[in-house]
């Protein structure tokens, strides 16, 4: 089982309508990171926190993906309103520091229908 | 920006023997880590093995090692004695020390032949 932890595993829902990723890093990893992954493809860098503070969103497409990290721990990425193409795996990963390897979490599978 | 390019979408190999996975990368930064991840089918990304710019040995993890040609900005992945569970997708990856971002490389998918 991933150590770091995602929910949900898969989720389906129709265009135009909201979604939500969660994810629980390793304890003490201050950098968080969210990835897409299309099927084929390597992950793309969506977001990166380090602890509550965002240090690289510039691949995130703001008028409709958003992520948090309130207390520097968990953190939400949220897609509203979701299109066709946001269909891919949505990967968390975490380390120890930002010159440190990532640990993945199990990611979650979404699809729009 | 950096780039990172994997040439080779699929391979394949006998069990128990040796392959290859390429890896070249363009940067212009001089500190930087390198690093192989596997993702096999429906499970996490692990880390294989990592490579510290600033070394010139090669990592060495078993049965896994690196050929790194710092000059020709090259990253390759020798899987020696390969198992039926070495079969999943293989990512190369840059780490930008400076700015602490990571790019990914499309992947090479390996299949490995009993």
């Amino acid at each position: 089982e991933a150590e770091v932890a995602q929910s949900p595993r898969y989720k389906i829902t129709e265009k135009s309508q909201a979604v939500a990723f969660w994810c629980d890093p390793i304890s003490g990893h201050a950098t968080l990171y969210w990835y897409r992954q299309i099927l084929g493809q390597g992950p793309e860098l969506l977001v990166q926190f380090q602890d509550e503070s965002v240090v690289d969103d510039s691949q995130l497409p703001k008028d409709r993906f958003s992520a948090e990290r309130l207390k520097g721990v968990d953190s939400t990425l949220k897609i509203q309103p979701a299109e066709l193409g946001d269909s891919a795996m949505y990967l968390c990963a975490s380390s120890s520091s930002v010159n440190q390897p990532q640990h993945f979490g199990d990611g979650t599978r979404l699809s729009i229908l | 920006a950096q780039t990172v390019t994997q040439s080779q979408p699929e391979m394949s190999v006998q069990e128990a023997e040796t392959v290859t996975l390429s890896c070249t990368y363009d940067t212009s930064e001089s500190d930087y880590y390198l690093f192989w991840y596997k993702q096999p089918p429906s499970r996490q990304m692990i880390l294989v093995i990592r490579q510290e710019a600033y070394k010139q040995q090669n990592a060495t993890e078993n049965r896994f090692s690196v050929n790194f040609q710092k000059a020709a900005k090259s990253f390759s992945l020798k899987i020696s004695d390969s198992q039926l569970g070495d079969a999943a997708m293989y990512f190369c990856a840059f780490l930008n020390t400076n700015a602490g971002k990571s790019t990914f490389g499309d992947g090479t998918t390996l299949t490995v032949k009993p």
